[in-house]
């Protein structure tokens, strides 16, 4: 499977505290993007990195990308209930055609 | 804007009847929509990619025939679930994806088949 990794599989905190969730993947890529998924609903689009870009920031979300490590990191700093939502990492392979192979998730849940 | 939009929201059918979902791209035009299918506290899973005017290209070990995809216009894609059976109960979510890469979601169909 192509499928990438996420890790930790599921992880609660306080609010305020930051999370920090990872991503590793198998295949060169073109640019690997984050996405929140609330339950039962679509995914919303986070970020978006390229392969020759090493950080983004968006807010109160920063993601990294190794791409020697095939790893790519996405922060939440202080974190509210509202950021209670499953989060994918998802990447596009190179001559993979703009497919996304999605990892496998981290569940997060921020507690008052 | 790159808002992408699905229907129906869900749908109950019976076994061996067929279904079909919508996706649009409301504010931009899209060549290529993706399909997934989510199973519970899974992760998505592509089925195939559809192209305007030219026929979908299906991940291995997709029937073809069973999941229709019909991509008729730069806004709107459709998936048919041909006779449909409980194993085929998922969550369907499309994607458009737009010029700088990022792909764009819709909200999701959940299909229940009886």
């Amino acid at each position: 499977s192509q499928q990438g990794e996420e890790d930790p599989q599921a992880l609660s905190i306080q609010e305020g505290e930051n999370a920090t969730m990872n991503c590793s993947y198998k295949t060169s890529i073109n640019n690997l993007q984050w996405y929140r998924q609330n339950s039962g609903r679509g995914l919303v689009h986070l970020i978006l990195i390229r392969s020759n870009e090493r950080e983004k920031h968006s807010g109160r979300l920063r993601v990294t990308l190794d791409t020697s490590k095939k790893s790519s990191s996405l922060l939440i700093t202080a974190s509210r209930a509202a950021d209670t939502a499953s989060y994918f990492c998802a990447t596009d392979a190179f001559g993979g055609g703009n497919k996304l192979t999605f990892g496998t998730g981290t569940q997060l849940k921020v507690e008052l | 804007g790159a808002v992408v939009s699905q229907h129906p929201s869900w749908v109950i059918c019976k076994s061996g009847t067929s279904v079909k979902i919508e996706c649009r791209s409301l504010d931009f035009q899209a060549t290529t929509m993706f399909w997934y299918r989510q199973f519970p506290k899974q992760s998505l899973m592509l089925m195939a990619t559809s192209n305007e005017g030219s026929k979908a290209t299906y991940e291995q070990g997709v029937e073809k025939d069973k999941f229709l995809i019909n991509h008729a216009s730069l806004t709107l894609s459709t998936l048919t679930v041909t006779s449909a059976h409980p194993e085929d109960s998922s969550f369907y979510i499309c994607s458009a994806r737009v010029p700088s890469d990022t792909q764009y979601f819709g909200p999701g169909t959940r299909l229940t088949v009886l």
